[in-house]
């Protein structure tokens, strides 16, 4: 099993850009998220996933669209770049219910300019 | 809303001592789960260790346990015996029974020296 898989790794984009960050998981796991990590606040919630065709909003959804067509796939897009949404990214994906470990992909490094 | 708080930024041990990180919580919920993962240099996130919080009995896995005081909202994490490989971030992190949401701290960075 590859596990879950982010891509790109890194990305720069230029204010008001939109792009897609791709999450994919071989686990047939049911619950997927998206977390960014910025320096000295630990992982914020951006948006999760149940089920394909669930999706719902965490801590810090504005600014990200999700959608869940697929139980593989779970990509992250954002709307129009701000610098603010300077972070790492972190794609999750666990078995059911919460209390199972979630698996989490490589990080994508996006820096908006 | 809940929030988790990790009061260390920083810590060193030496290579096999002893230390604890410190995690503490707010909640007004009775059921809930409480989780430490570790974050590597690598980057990669890692399930270290959970606790159910209507489970009196503090949770183990090999050389690191949990001190769990539900009451006082306390979630510390127990590293015994130290290795060069524990060094890395950890985080604190709460979900509650009911939703899915997840919170973390801001995390510790754990350094072990030789």
């Amino acid at each position: 099993n590859a596990g879950v898989t982010q891509t790109p790794k890194f990305q720069v984009l230029k204010t008001g850009q939109s792009m897609t960050l791709q999450c994919a998981q071989d686990m047939n796991h049911e619950y997927m998220s998206w977390y960014r990590q910025d320096p000295g606040m630990g992982l914020r919630l951006i948006h999760y996933s149940v089920g394909a065709g669930i999706t719902d909003q965490g801590e810090v959804p504005n600014g990200y669209n999700v959608s869940r067509s697929t139980t593989e796939d779970f990509p992250l897009r954002l709307l129009s770049a701000a610098p603010s949404q300077t972070s790492v990214y972190f794609c999750a994906s666990s078995y059911g219910d919460k209390y199972y470990e979630q698996y989490f992909g490589p990080g994508t490094r996006l820096t908006v300019t | 809303a809940q929030t988790v708080t990790q009061s260390q930024p920083e810590m060193s041990v030496q290579e096999a001592e002893t230390v604890t990180l410190s995690c503490t919580y707010d909640t007004s919920e009775n059921n809930y789960y409480l989780f430490w993962y570790k974050q590597p240099p690598s980057r990669q996130m890692i399930l270290v260790i959970r606790q159910e919080a209507y489970k009196q009995q503090n949770a183990t896995e090999n050389r690191f346990s949990v001190n769990f005081q539900k009451a006082a909202k306390s979630f510390s994490l127990k590293i015994s015996d130290s290795q060069l490989g524990d060094t890395a971030m950890y985080f604190c992190a709460f979900t509650g029974y009911n939703n899915n949401d997840m919170r973390f701290g801001a995390g510790t960075r754990l350094t072990v020296k030789p």
